[in-house]
């Protein structure tokens, strides 16, 4: 089965600085997708980013970026020029094909002002 | 963006009572639906796959009689907790795949909380 492991269960960082959170997963399989969502206190899942697993290229979406080693199964967010409102919790999750999606225990962000 | 409704957002009910939670998706044809529950400060945790006019597959561990899943059409799926008690007290979740993408994206609803008295 696969099983995705998130483990930075709170994370903090610097408005305007940097922060990663960590993603491991285990799957035999060699086609699938990775995600990274965000639930803010309102619990929409909310898409922040995803990666196929066949492109090498690390997916980008304006201050998300991702470091995707497929190797070594590590699937990690980078967020740049942290804002207030990037304050939320973060799963990542993992699907393969079409499947049902799987998702890690969550790291909770918080963005100090 | 591709949007997915839950009704209602919360319910609060009586022990020993019945509820259903619908999920719809509104501007795209959800070939599958799933239902996921989260209890607080945890992730989310799959109880069940349904695909239209088929019957729900369901994890293991989650009962099946009493979490009716019913998905009757491409646009409308329904959760019913039979017989709830206070430890279903969750926040529930839908999620509907759009099947005429080509990645099959996947979209959430705002999630439903349950307060079972």
């Amino acid at each position: 089965a696969q099983t995705v492991t998130q483990s930075q269960p709170e994370m903090s960082v610097q408005e305007a600085e940097t922060v990663t959170l960590s993603c491991t997963y285990d799957t035999s399989e060699s086609d699938y997708y990775l995600f990274w969502y965000k639930q803010p206190p309102s619990r929409q899942m909310i898409l922040v980013i995803r990666q196929e697993a066949y492109k090498q290229q690390n997916a980008t979406e304006n201050r998300f970026s991702v470091n995707f080693q497929k190797a070594a199964k590590s699937f990690s967010l980078k967020i740049s020029d942290s804002q207030l409102g990037d304050a939320a919790m973060y799963f990542c999750a993992y699907r393969s094909g079409n499947n049902d999606m799987r998702f890690g225990a969550g790291t909770r962000l918080t963005v100090k002002p | 963006g591709a949007v997915v409704s839950q009704h209602p957002s919360w319910v609060i009910c009586k022990s020993g009572t019945s509820v259903k939670i619908e999920c719809r998706s509104l501007d795209f044809q959800a070939t599958t639906m799933f239902w996921y529950r989260q209890f607080p400060k945890q992730s989310l945790m799959l109880m069940a796959t349904s695909n239209e006019g088929s019957k729900a597959t369901y994890e293991q561990g989650v009962e099946k009689d009493k979490f009716l899943i019913n998905h009757a059409s491409l646009t409308l799926s329904t959760l019913t907790v039979t017989s709830a008690h206070p430890e279903d007290s969750s926040f529930y979740i839908c999620s509907a795949r759009d099947g005429g993408t080509g990645v099959a994206e996947q979209y959430f609803g705002p999630g439903t909380r349950l307060t079972v008295t």
